[in-house]
């Protein structure tokens, strides 16, 4: 079975930091890019960083860019994101979420299809 | 950056009625970045069409996308009760992965 298990989420100070975790099975991790999603309370999902397959590709949110950092463990079948500097704002839940990819009749398709059931990130004083 | 505005924010139908569903871009993208999830409470998102308009695998058939320039759309033909939900589309062009701000399905 296919599978993302997130951990890693908790309650944290302003200011504070934590390392989120992600454990995939069920398929062959290297292959795939992955990303990290977020939903904050009543909101909708909120993409946080992108990783390619090799590490070589990595893009931020605006909204995090300078504060969190998104690695993966290959061998491991392990995604990361350390969050650092975590603001209340970034209270929510935090999906791991990995890219399809399909090629067909020459166009590319890219699309979320897997999803963790998430961890909850508590930033409060 | 590429924005998606969603319309309607909330939809309030019966079952068995039609669901039109938009979402718009605030610029030019290939429909094969196009993407439609579904997402019920306490549940992660569920993908529903890629590429505008493909179906992803398990999804009925009473789920259809379509694409005119930068309107995309996702239509429900007759609304069974698990299809009362939030949706939400989102691009894979550019800076990967923004999101509209969703539509929700209620029931009338």
């Amino acid at each position: 079975e296919v599978q993302l298990v997130e951990s890693g989420g908790g309650l944290v100070q302003p200011g504070g930091s934590l390392r989120l975790s992600c454990a995939a099975s069920g398929f062959t991790f290297s292959n795939y890019a992955m990303n990290w999603v977020r939903q904050a309370p009543g909101k909708g999902p909120e993409w946080v960083s992108y990783l390619s397959s090799s590490s070589i590709n990595i893009q931020y949110a605006d909204s995090v860019k300078g504060r969190f950092t998104i690695s993966r463990d290959n061998a491991k079948n392990s995604l990361y994101l350390q969050m650092n500097s975590l603001r209340a704002e970034d209270t929510a839940v935090y999906y791991c979420a990995r890219r399809g990819e399909l090629l067909r009749d020459y166009y590319y398709y890219y699309f979320i299809d897997v999803w963790g059931k998430g961890t909850t990130v508590t930033v409060s004083s | 950056e590429i924005v998606l505005t969603q319309s309607p924010r909330t939809l309030s139908l019966s079952p068995g009625e039609r669901a039109t569903l938009s979402c718009r871009a605030s610029q030019s993208i290939s429909s094969s970045y196009l993407v439609w999830y579904q997402q019920k409470p306490g549940q992660a998102p569920r993908l529903l069409v890629y590429g505008a308009s493909n179906r992803a695998a398990g999804i009925p058939d009473r789920f259809s996308g379509t694409a005119s320039g930068t309107d995309f759309t996702l239509t429900i033909s007759r609304l069974e009760p698990e299809d009362f939900a939030m949706y939400y589309c989102q691009q894979h062009a550019g800076s990967p992965g923004a999101f509209g701000q969703g539509t929700k399905v209620e029931i009338k």
